[in-house]
């Protein structure tokens, strides 16, 4: 079956632009999240949403970063006036659930490498 | 911050058994240990988890020691295709607000021919 996807791929943007991008989950999947991961170094949290809801948004790292799921299934990370240290690979991941599992099986989407010049 | 320690990297021949550690002292009596692997230019995937006991499934084993502060990743026969980053995760129950992994920098697993 289908995976979770992300779009774009790759993007690049300039300093103070603001950006986008896109998750999809597997479907019925109904947790969420939001991870970046810079070179050398393992995925950092950033948002947990639990169906349309942030759970836990305690990893984002400044106003400038919001993220909304309105219907429960895609969610878009929002980045304004990026700067070059927002530069990073954004991952995506869903799960069934708190109220599926016990435990907490994340299935990771290939990601989105953002590049900020 | 993680809450566990892994070697850098390791080596391995392919065929043989990978073994890879993690410390993980001040794990808490309801967390859960996971391991992840990330292969290059993927996101990372999931390979099993465990409490007190030892687990195994399809792609590999996991052994807790009893005072549960170590655990030890089997790869019974590697490949090349496991050749990833693998993380060791201490994570609580799933459910309410506890949702997110926090990953350390793992270890740098390469399989050689």
């Amino acid at each position: 079956g289908a995976g979770v996807s992300q779009t774009p791929s790759n993007k690049v943007t300039e300093k103070g632009k603001y950006v986008e991008l896109r998750c999809d989950p597997i479907s019925g999947h109904t947790a969420l999240y939001w991870y970046r991961q810079s070179l050398g170094q393992g995925p950092e949290f950033l948002i947990y949403f639990q169906g349309t809801g942030a759970a836990d948004d305690s990893g984002l790292p400044n106003d400038r970063f919001f993220a909304v799921r309105p219907e429960g299934s895609v969610s878009t990370l929002k980045i304004q006036r990026t700067e070059r240290g927002d530069s990073a690979v954004y991952l995506c991941a869903s799960s069934l659930g708190s109220g599926y599992s016990s435990y907490n099986e994340q299935f990771f989407g290939p990601g989105t490498r953002l590049t900020v010049l | 911050d993680a809450k566990t320690t892994q070697p850098t990297s390791m080596d391995c021949a392919e065929g043989r058994a990978a073994n890879l550690p993690c410390n993980h002292s001040t794990i808490s009596g309801n967390e859960y240990v996971y391991w992840y692997r990330q292969i290059h230019s993927q996101g990372p995937q999931y390979i099993i988890h465990g409490l007190k006991n030892n687990e195994t499934n399809e792609m590999a084993s996991l052994i807790i020691t009893e005072d549960r502060k170590s655990s030890t990743l089997i790869l019974p026969h590697a490949t090349l295709r496991d050749t990833a980053v693998y993380y060791c995760i201490v994570s609580p129950p799933y459910g309410g607000s506890q949702g997110n992994l926090i990953f350390g920098k793992g270890t740098k697993l390469s399989v050689k021919p």
